[in-house]
Protein backbone atom coordinates (compact mmCIF):
# COMPACT_ATOMS: atom_id res chain seq x y z
CA UNK A 1 0.00 0.00 0.00
CA UNK A 2 0.82 3.93 0.34
CA UNK A 3 3.67 4.66 2.69
CA UNK A 4 5.69 7.58 3.88
CA UNK A 5 9.48 6.77 4.19
CA UNK A 6 12.42 8.09 5.06
CA UNK A 7 15.58 8.10 3.55
CA UNK A 8 17.95 8.49 6.67
CA UNK A 9 17.55 6.36 9.91
CA UNK A 10 20.14 8.72 11.83
CA UNK A 11 21.83 12.04 11.07
CA UNK A 12 24.54 13.57 13.09
CA UNK A 13 25.28 17.40 13.07
CA UNK A 14 27.88 19.68 14.42
CA UNK A 15 26.15 22.20 16.65
CA UNK A 16 25.79 24.99 14.65
CA UNK A 17 25.08 23.39 11.75
CA UNK A 18 22.29 22.65 9.57
CA UNK A 19 20.27 19.56 9.36
CA UNK A 20 18.26 18.19 6.57
CA UNK A 21 15.56 15.61 7.20
CA UNK A 22 14.58 13.64 4.27
CA UNK A 23 11.44 12.28 3.86
CA UNK A 24 9.96 10.36 0.61
CA UNK A 25 5.97 9.77 0.14
CA UNK A 26 4.43 7.29 -2.40
CA UNK A 27 0.76 8.43 -2.66
CA UNK A 28 0.81 11.30 -5.58
CA UNK A 29 -2.64 12.10 -3.93
CA UNK A 30 -1.54 13.44 -0.32
CA UNK A 31 -2.15 16.98 0.20
CA UNK A 32 -1.02 17.82 3.29
CA UNK A 33 2.52 16.82 5.49
CA UNK A 34 3.35 17.09 8.59
CA UNK A 35 7.01 17.38 10.62
CA UNK A 36 6.78 16.00 14.08
CA UNK A 37 9.69 15.92 16.65
CA UNK A 38 9.94 13.42 19.61
CA UNK A 39 12.12 13.26 22.15
CA UNK A 40 12.90 10.39 24.26
CA UNK A 41 9.59 8.92 26.40
CA UNK A 42 7.78 12.20 25.04
CA UNK A 43 4.42 12.22 22.39
CA UNK A 44 5.34 13.95 19.44
CA UNK A 45 5.12 17.53 19.32
CA UNK A 46 4.26 19.93 15.76
CA UNK A 47 6.68 21.52 14.40
CA UNK A 48 5.46 22.38 10.66
CA UNK A 49 3.70 21.67 8.13
CA UNK A 50 2.64 22.05 4.47
CA UNK A 51 0.26 21.59 1.63
CA UNK A 52 0.43 20.46 -1.66
CA UNK A 53 0.10 23.89 -2.91
CA UNK A 54 3.02 25.02 -1.38
CA UNK A 55 6.80 24.53 -2.16
CA UNK A 56 8.59 25.54 0.69
CA UNK A 57 7.23 27.05 4.19
CA UNK A 58 9.37 29.20 6.88
CA UNK A 59 9.00 28.78 10.97
CA UNK A 60 11.37 29.78 13.60
CA UNK A 61 14.12 27.95 12.57
CA UNK A 62 12.96 25.22 10.00
CA UNK A 63 12.39 25.37 6.71
CA UNK A 64 9.94 22.74 5.02
CA UNK A 65 10.33 22.04 1.13
CA UNK A 66 7.80 19.96 -0.63
CA UNK A 67 9.05 18.40 -4.12
CA UNK A 68 5.65 17.27 -5.76
CA UNK A 69 7.62 16.03 -8.57
CA UNK A 70 9.55 13.62 -6.92
CA UNK A 71 7.53 12.83 -3.68
CA UNK A 72 10.23 14.45 -1.32
CA UNK A 73 9.87 16.17 1.66
CA UNK A 74 12.90 18.08 3.67
CA UNK A 75 12.96 19.33 7.10
CA UNK A 76 15.45 22.06 7.60
CA UNK A 77 16.50 23.07 10.74
CA UNK A 78 19.20 25.92 11.02
CA UNK A 79 22.10 26.40 13.38
CA UNK A 80 21.17 23.04 15.23
CA UNK A 81 21.26 23.53 18.74
CA UNK A 82 21.40 20.59 21.58
CA UNK A 83 17.84 20.81 22.07
CA UNK A 84 17.30 19.60 18.65
CA UNK A 85 18.28 15.98 19.50
CA UNK A 86 15.29 13.59 18.79
CA UNK A 87 14.01 11.22 16.15
CA UNK A 88 11.91 13.60 13.27
CA UNK A 89 8.72 11.92 11.93
CA UNK A 90 6.97 13.01 8.71
CA UNK A 91 3.53 12.06 8.71
CA UNK A 92 0.73 12.49 5.97
CA UNK A 93 -2.78 12.44 6.27
CA UNK A 94 -4.25 9.80 4.18
CA UNK A 95 -7.95 9.81 3.31
CA UNK A 96 -10.36 12.22 5.68
CA UNK A 97 -8.21 11.98 8.87
CA UNK A 98 -5.61 9.19 9.07
CA UNK A 99 -2.25 10.22 10.16
CA UNK A 100 0.49 7.70 8.53
CA UNK A 101 3.92 8.19 10.41
CA UNK A 102 6.95 7.70 8.19
CA UNK A 103 9.54 5.56 10.48
CA UNK A 104 12.02 8.63 11.95
CA UNK A 105 14.98 9.96 11.58
CA UNK A 106 17.12 10.59 14.79
CA UNK A 107 19.59 13.50 14.65
CA UNK A 108 22.34 13.87 17.25
CA UNK A 109 23.93 17.12 17.88
CA UNK A 110 27.75 16.59 18.46
CA UNK A 111 29.25 19.72 20.57
CA UNK B 1 -1.45 25.80 22.33
CA UNK B 2 -3.72 23.18 22.74
CA UNK B 3 -2.69 20.69 25.57
CA UNK B 4 -3.37 17.04 25.43
CA UNK B 5 -2.77 14.85 28.34
CA UNK B 6 -2.54 11.02 29.38
CA UNK B 7 -2.78 9.46 32.72
CA UNK B 8 -1.04 7.44 33.55
CA UNK B 9 2.22 8.17 32.80
CA UNK B 10 3.38 4.98 33.35
CA UNK B 11 2.11 1.83 34.49
CA UNK B 12 3.26 -1.88 35.59
CA UNK B 13 0.77 -4.61 35.38
CA UNK B 14 0.52 -8.89 35.84
CA UNK B 15 -0.12 -10.56 32.72
CA UNK B 16 -4.04 -11.23 32.47
CA UNK B 17 -5.17 -8.05 34.51
CA UNK B 18 -6.64 -4.65 32.53
CA UNK B 19 -5.36 -1.71 32.21
CA UNK B 20 -6.89 1.84 31.98
CA UNK B 21 -5.64 4.73 29.57
CA UNK B 22 -7.28 7.86 29.03
CA UNK B 23 -6.34 10.39 27.39
CA UNK B 24 -7.96 14.17 27.63
CA UNK B 25 -7.78 17.38 25.76
CA UNK B 26 -7.82 20.26 28.63
CA UNK B 27 -8.43 23.39 26.86
CA UNK B 28 -10.61 22.56 23.45
CA UNK B 29 -13.07 20.31 22.63
CA UNK B 30 -11.93 16.87 20.42
CA UNK B 31 -14.67 15.22 18.40
CA UNK B 32 -12.38 12.94 16.90
CA UNK B 33 -9.06 11.10 19.34
CA UNK B 34 -6.50 8.29 18.14
CA UNK B 35 -4.78 6.21 19.85
CA UNK B 36 -1.38 4.58 18.69
CA UNK B 37 1.23 2.54 19.67
CA UNK B 38 4.85 2.65 19.53
CA UNK B 39 7.36 0.17 20.14
CA UNK B 40 11.14 0.55 20.89
CA UNK B 41 12.88 2.48 17.86
CA UNK B 42 10.20 2.36 16.00
CA UNK B 43 7.40 4.67 14.38
CA UNK B 44 3.69 5.56 15.86
CA UNK B 45 1.05 3.07 14.51
CA UNK B 46 -2.29 3.90 14.44
CA UNK B 47 -4.54 1.66 16.12
CA UNK B 48 -8.22 3.28 16.37
CA UNK B 49 -10.02 6.27 15.53
CA UNK B 50 -12.51 7.43 18.15
CA UNK B 51 -15.47 10.09 17.51
CA UNK B 52 -16.82 11.35 20.34
CA UNK B 53 -20.24 9.39 21.09
CA UNK B 54 -20.18 6.37 18.37
CA UNK B 55 -18.08 3.20 18.43
CA UNK B 56 -14.02 3.55 17.12
CA UNK B 57 -13.21 2.77 14.11
CA UNK B 58 -10.21 -0.10 13.97
CA UNK B 59 -6.76 -0.45 12.18
CA UNK B 60 -6.59 -3.87 10.49
CA UNK B 61 -4.89 -6.66 12.61
CA UNK B 62 -6.14 -4.41 15.99
CA UNK B 63 -8.44 -6.36 17.67
CA UNK B 64 -11.32 -4.37 19.11
CA UNK B 65 -12.49 -6.89 21.97
CA UNK B 66 -9.24 -6.68 23.42
CA UNK B 67 -8.45 -2.81 23.02
CA UNK B 68 -11.14 -1.20 23.80
CA UNK B 69 -12.07 2.70 23.57
CA UNK B 70 -14.59 4.51 25.04
CA UNK B 71 -14.90 8.42 23.88
CA UNK B 72 -17.92 9.75 26.07
CA UNK B 73 -17.12 13.11 25.93
CA UNK B 74 -15.52 15.71 24.26
CA UNK B 75 -12.18 15.80 26.11
CA UNK B 76 -12.10 12.46 26.98
CA UNK B 77 -11.12 8.90 25.67
CA UNK B 78 -10.00 6.17 27.29
CA UNK B 79 -7.80 3.02 26.20
CA UNK B 80 -8.80 -0.20 27.89
CA UNK B 81 -6.12 -3.17 27.24
CA UNK B 82 -7.73 -5.78 28.58
CA UNK B 83 -6.09 -9.07 29.38
CA UNK B 84 -2.63 -7.72 28.81
CA UNK B 85 0.17 -10.09 28.15
CA UNK B 86 4.08 -9.17 27.60
CA UNK B 87 3.66 -8.61 23.87
CA UNK B 88 1.01 -5.67 24.77
CA UNK B 89 3.93 -3.60 26.90
CA UNK B 90 4.45 -0.94 24.87
CA UNK B 91 4.58 3.04 24.57
CA UNK B 92 0.80 4.21 23.70
CA UNK B 93 0.31 7.65 22.70
CA UNK B 94 -2.76 9.22 21.85
CA UNK B 95 -3.90 12.58 20.15
CA UNK B 96 -6.94 15.06 19.89
CA UNK B 97 -8.46 16.80 16.96
CA UNK B 98 -9.81 20.43 18.23
CA UNK B 99 -13.02 20.87 16.57
CA UNK B 100 -12.07 24.51 15.30
CA UNK B 101 -8.53 23.48 14.19
CA UNK B 102 -9.74 21.23 10.85
CA UNK B 103 -6.45 18.29 10.65
CA UNK B 104 -4.01 19.63 12.93
CA UNK B 105 -3.50 16.43 15.94
CA UNK B 106 -2.36 17.34 19.64
CA UNK B 107 -0.50 14.34 20.69
CA UNK B 108 -0.51 13.53 24.58
CA UNK B 109 2.36 12.93 26.27
CA UNK B 110 2.23 8.92 26.07
CA UNK B 111 1.80 5.90 28.55
CA UNK B 112 4.04 3.42 28.98
CA UNK B 113 2.79 0.02 30.07
CA UNK B 114 4.81 -2.72 31.07
CA UNK B 115 3.15 -6.21 31.50
CA UNK B 116 4.75 -8.58 33.48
Amino acid sequence: GESVGLHLPTLSVQEGDNSIINCAYSNSASDYFIWYKQESGKGPQFIIDIRSNMDKRQGQRVTVLLNKTVKHLSLQIAATQPGDSAVYFCAEIQGAQKLVFGQGTRLTINP
Amino acid sequence: GAVVSQHPSWVICKSGTSVKIECRSLDFQATTMFWYRQFPKQSLMLMATSNEGSKATYEQGVEKDKFLINHASLTLSTLTVTSAHPEDSSFYICSARDVGQGETQYFGPGTRLLVL
